[in-house]
Order: structure tokens, then sequence, then C-alpha cells
């Protein structure tokens, strides 16, 4: 059972525009909300979190996106550069519950940033 | 302030040999996590490990797959009798726990790249 859901598989967009990628879940039990930037060849690295108290959070060029109601998050890239070309990975936890501890990730999404 | 580090970072195998992946988490963290990566896809979560114990280990295959983080040393994955369709990356990720606050953000290793013959 897929309990994220992660849309498009691939984006390309121009330098300085902003992709936005889409992440739904299932589980209401889900409390932290993180994504991953993968470069090939490397593991996934944090980029930003999100806990569903909040509805946006900014961390530079980076927005997370939160509706709880629709069980929505989305990831946002303002001024794209070339250097953000990667996979992008939403992931999802429940905190809190040692049985709860691992990451459910979304099938991730190859963004293409052309200069 | 080294991060998480696995090692090797390429494994090569035959059919039916054994693999072993090992991973020392970062300073400080007691929780290991082991995800696969099949190719073009997302990562699964195998297991889930604290010191000498196996936390939650629904995530992997009940034959031929073997966790542990002993007490002192490294955490190793081990895959006995490899099959072609174990070809993965497997990642590796730890944590800490932070008491009062329930977040555990998860910090990746490299990787080791499995590729069985």
């Amino acid at each position: 059972q897929q309990q994220v859901k992660q849309s498009p598989q691939s984006l390309i967009v121009q330098k300085g525009g902003i992709p936005i990628i889409n992440c739904a879940y299932e589980n209401t039990a889900f409390d932290y909300f993180p994504w991953y930037q993968q470069f090939p060849g490397k593991g996934p690295a944090l980029l930003i979190a999100i806990r569903p108290d909040v509805s946006e959070k900014k961390e530079g060029r980076f927005t997370i996106s939160f509706n709880k109601s629709a069980k929505q998050f989305s990831l946002h890239i303002m001024d794209s550069q070339p250097g953000d070309s990667a996979t992008y990975f939403c992931a999802a936890l429940r905190t809190g519950e040692t049985s709860g501890s691992r990451l459910t990730f979304g099938e991730g999404t190859q963004l293409t940033v052309n200069p | 302030n080294a991060g998480v580090m696995q090692n090797p970072r390429h494994l090569v195998r035959r059919r039916g040999q054994e693999a072993r992946l090992r991973c020392s988490p970062m300073k400080g963290h007691s929780h290991v996590y082991w995800y696969r990566q099949l190719p073009e896809e997302g990562l699964k979560f195998m297991v889930y490990l604290q010191k000498e114990n196996i936390i939650d280990e629904s995530g992997m295959p009940k034959e031929r797959f073997s966790a542990e983080f002993p007490k002192e040393g490294p955490s190793i994955l081990r895959i006995q009798q490899v099959v072609r369709g174990d070809s993965a990356a497997y990642f590796c990720a730890s944590s800490r726990t932070l008491a009062g606050f329930s977040t555990d953000t998860q910090y990746f290793g490299p990787g080791t790249r499995l590729t069985v013959l």
C-alpha cells in the first residue's frame, strides 16, 4: 500500500522558475513531513521539514505548504537554479512511537532546471 | 563532525554469495535505520535498530536478510545467498533521541550500491 503519493514524476523548468512538487498522504497518524534532496550517486539530504500544526514553512528559497484537511503538502522552490537539479522525495513519519519511526517516502520527482 | 558513514560504497557479488553492508551512525546517534532504493524508485524502509536491539524489522524480507547493531562497532546489514533482485542502493540513516521533543530527524549516509551478477 502506497501511503505517500508524489507528483509529478519529473519536472523541467527554466532558471528562475518556481517548480512545485506535490504529495498526498493517507495515514492521519503521520505528524512530521520532511523533504529530502538527492543527487546522483549520493544519499538523501534533509532539505526542510514541517509539522501539521503550521500551514507553511520557509527556509531560504524552499517553502513547504501544508493542508491538513486535504492531507496534502507541497514543496516550492523559489528562483530555481541549475544546481537545484536533483531528485526530490517527500516523506512522512509518525513520531513518538517506536514502531512509527520509519520514514515512508514518496516515489520521487526528478527536477531539471535549465540554464 | 563526520556524518553517517557507510562502506563499502560499491559491492559486486555473484548469485549465491553473501553481502555485508556496514553503517556507522553520526556521533551521538543511537538509532539506525536501513532503507533500500531500487533503480528509479523511492526508498523503502527495511529495519530500525538501537544498540543491541532490533526495534522494527517489518520492512525486511523474512529470508536471507538480517541486521544487527552491536554494542561496539557499526551496524551490519547482511544478505545471504544474494539474487539479482537484491541489486539496489542500500542506505543507512541515523537519529538521536530528543528528550521532550518528538521529532526524530534522520540523516542519511552515502549508500552502498550492491550489484549482483
